[in-house]
């Protein structure tokens, strides 16, 4: 069964602090993983997209990582800054017909000043 | 060029009633995607359209049912609303890409959602 789980569930850092969410999937066929960022009450918004050739892609202050062996993604935020409160979905594509995206449950952060 | 746009942006209906959300994709995207978002909670896959056609639904009852229309424009219909359908309703568009259905269907954009509210 095509699944996504997210650690951890929620969590609170401080202005100014990194922290790293993570991703574990048993998608398969596995085509790309992206990392969404969606504000409360507001549609997700897309941070990162990750190949399976691909380990490390950086969008400002957000880094990703894939390890397609382990099917294991992270989302590393440095320097965290209070805008970055939102909760963070991770979404592997399969490449297969049928619903393509299957959405993890994702992870709430509150960066607090 | 202009997002993915849905409305209305807020809807109150009581329970036992019809709710109606429409979505407008980005120009050139053909695929529309429903999602519905209980407060709190992770988004559960409800609906894909593509060239007008529903391609496959989630884990909801027949009562949620939609269409999409020759402009690509979508529809998502809730009837005999019930208090737990009370959540957010993102839609979301996607191009299908050069090999059709049976390829990714690339990066999903979404709208800023429609908030259902039944009483």
């Amino acid at each position: 069964k095509n699944q996504v789980e997210q650690s951890p569930q929620s969590l609170i850092i401080l202005e100014g602090k990194n922290c790293t969410l993570q991703c574990n999937y048993t998608v398969s066929p596995f085509s790309n993983l992206r990392w969404y960022k969606q504000d409360t009450g507001r549609g997700p918004v897309s941070l990162t997209i990750m190949t399976f050739s691909e380990n490390t892609k950086s969008n400002g202050r957000y880094t990703a990582t894939l390890d397609a062996d382990t099917k294991q993604s992270s989302l590393h935020i440095t320097a965290s800054q209070l805008s970055d409160s939102a909760s963070y979905i991770c979404v592997v594509s399969a490449k297969n017909y049928g619903q393509n995206f299957v959405f993890g449950p994702g992870t709430r952060l509150s960066v607090l000043p | 060029e202009a997002g993915v746009t849905q409305s209305p942006t807020h809807l109150i209906k009581t329970r036992g009633q019809q709710a109606t959300l429409r979505c407008s994709p980005i120009s050139g995207h053909t695929s529309v995607y429903w999602y519905q978002q209980a407060l709190g909670l992770g988004l559960q896959f409800l609906l894909w359209y593509d060239e007008g056609e529903e391609r496959n639904r989630g884990n909801f009852p027949p009562r949620f049912s939609g269409r999409q229309f020759p402009n690509y424009s979508s529809e998502l219909n809730v009837n005999a609303l019930e208090l737990e359908d009370s959540a957010l309703y993102l839609c979301a568009s996607s191009h299908p890409g050069g090999f059709g259905l049976l390829r990714n269907t690339g990066e999903l954009f979404f709208g800023e959602g429609s908030r259902l509210t039944v009483l």
